[in-house]
């Protein structure tokens, strides 16, 4: 059982790229999340979904896009990257009765 | 308190020190409490999610004891081994309806050292 598979582990991108960071879950959870965390700070919410076709805006989503259009897929598109984005980014997914949420490994994004 | 807080930032034990770790949430609109488990280079790994007030949860070394009333728990680990250097995390979810919507909001991490 793979659990939460993120892609890719590392990244660097110029000012002004664009990219997608990947997540997909075998669980069959409805909620998909994506956090950044940063030195000295908790993960924040970006993005999350409590299903496909269902998204919606957390903590920080500005400079972030997201879609869900299977269950099992939830990506994260930077359309116009920025230092600021510079951080690590995970996905999770947690099962509609709410138990232990499970992450992915893990993208370490730097913006140049 | 307005957002979830952890204390101390950071600790150094000793190997066989036992050592405690305190977050503090909102205690209005609770719904579930949740310690991570956050090694370097790894995902975080959950070690206990807990929803009622009085709820005490133990695995092997690590138990935690969770407050709703007045908004905190501890994780306690019992004779800290090397292994158990990581960050610990702690969230915190809101009820929507009867759901958290998996909407966690977390603490910025106690990093703790154990020295062999």
């Amino acid at each position: 059982n793979a659990g939460v598979t993120q892609t890719p582990k590392f990244q660097v991108l110029k000012t002004g790229q664009s990219m997608t960071l990947q997540c997909a879950q075998d669980m069959n959870h409805e909620y998909m999340s994506w956090y950044r965390q940063d030195p000295g700070m908790g993960l924040r919410l970006i993005h999350y979904s409590v299903g496909a076709g269902i998204t919606d805006q957390g903590e920080v989503p500005n400079g972030y896009n997201v879609s869900r259009s299977t269950t099992e897929d939830f990506p994260l598109r930077l359309l116009s990257a920025a230092p600021s984005q510079t951080s690590v980014y995970f996905c999770a997914s947690t099962s509609s009765t709410n138990t232990e949420a499970f992450f992915g490994q893990g993208t370490r994004l730097t913006v140049v | 308190i307005l957002n979830v807080e952890q204390s101390p930032q950071s600790l150094h034990v000793q190997e066989g020190d036992s050592t405690n770790f305190t977050c503090s949430f909102p205690s209005s609109n609770f719904y579930a409490l949740h310690w991570y488990r956050w090694e370097t280079a790894k995902s975080p790994e959950a070690l206990f999610v807990m929803t009622l007030n009085g709820d005490e949860k133990k695995k092997g070394r690590i138990s935690a004891t969770l407050n709703t009333k007045e908004g905190y728990s501890y994780l306690y680990i019992k004779g800290s081994q090397p292994e158990d250097s990581a960050t610990y995390l702690c969230a915190r979810t809101a009820n929507a309806g009867g759901t958290s919507y998996g909407k966690l909001t977390f603490g910025q991490g106690t990093i703790l050292t154990v020295h062999p």
